[in-house]
């Protein structure tokens, strides 16, 4: 069983569209994360979410828009795409308590055209 | 911040030597500290951390040294291997809600 899964793993769209990404958690973690990785690798944070509950929201364009209907689960909607927003786009999840590392899902390679 | 203008480091290792990688981290309040490996298409992978009140940690393979004093970390591994090149990033956390800041990233490139 995959511990964090991102759905779609690749995704295509035109500039303006509309787009979401899915996440989900089996791990019973409390907390979920978005990170974006830039074509040099840097990985920087977008959101956290503690028990549904928006608790780190980064500079991030108002675009992007992260819902998490539960503690198992983190979207990522994003608004009139442009083609700055290409890059991986990855969910990790945590504990909040002990240990802090944090279990990394396989990305989601978005591509705006 | 963005990357722009910064470039991946790179370090090649002939295999079945050390390798060291180096990360200079930017808080010197940060209490805890992690080293993730990424391969090609896949998402970063924990490898080991360590926290504020040790100096050295040791894993399977792989060491962490902490300097405080100039805040320093460094990731060593042992008889490298084909399977170890990836692209190690290192990590540093405070903040009472995990605020974890990744450091730009190091590309190891394993020789046979």
């Amino acid at each position: 069983d995959t511990a964090v899964s991102q759905t779609p793993k690749y995704l295509v769209t035109q500039m303006g569209n509309d787009k979401s990404i899915k996440c989900e958690q089996n791990l019973g973690h409390d907390t979920m994360y978005w990170y974006k990785q830039d074509s040099k690798k840097f990985l920087k944070i977008m959101f956290s979410y503690n028990n549904k509950e928006l608790i780190i929201n980064e500079t991030v364009p108002n675009r992007f828009s992260p819902k998490s209907p539960d503690k198992a689960h983190l979207n990522l909607h994003i608004n009139s795409l442009e083609l700055g927003d290409s890059a991986v786009y990855f969910c990790a999840s945590s504990q909040m308590t002990g240990n802090y590392g944090y279990t990394f899902g396989s990305g989601t390679r978005l591509t705006v055209v | 911040g963005e990357s722009v203008g910064l470039h991946l480091p790179t370090l090649s290792v002939q295999e079945g030597d050390n390798s060291i990688i180096n990360c200079a981290y930017s808080n010197s309040a940060s209490d805890y500290f992690i080293w993730y490996k990424q391969e090609s298409g896949k998402g970063p992978q924990f490898i080991i951390d360590i926290r504020s009140n040790m100096d050295k940690r040791q894993g399977q393979r792989v060491t962490v040294l902490l300097n405080k004093t100039v805040k320093h970390l460094s990731l060593q591994i042992a008889a490298t291997q084909p399977g170890d090149s990836a692209v190690y990033f290192c990590a540093e956390n405070w903040g009472g809600y995990q605020k974890v800041t990744f450091g730009i990233g190091t590309k190891l490139q394993v020789i046979p």
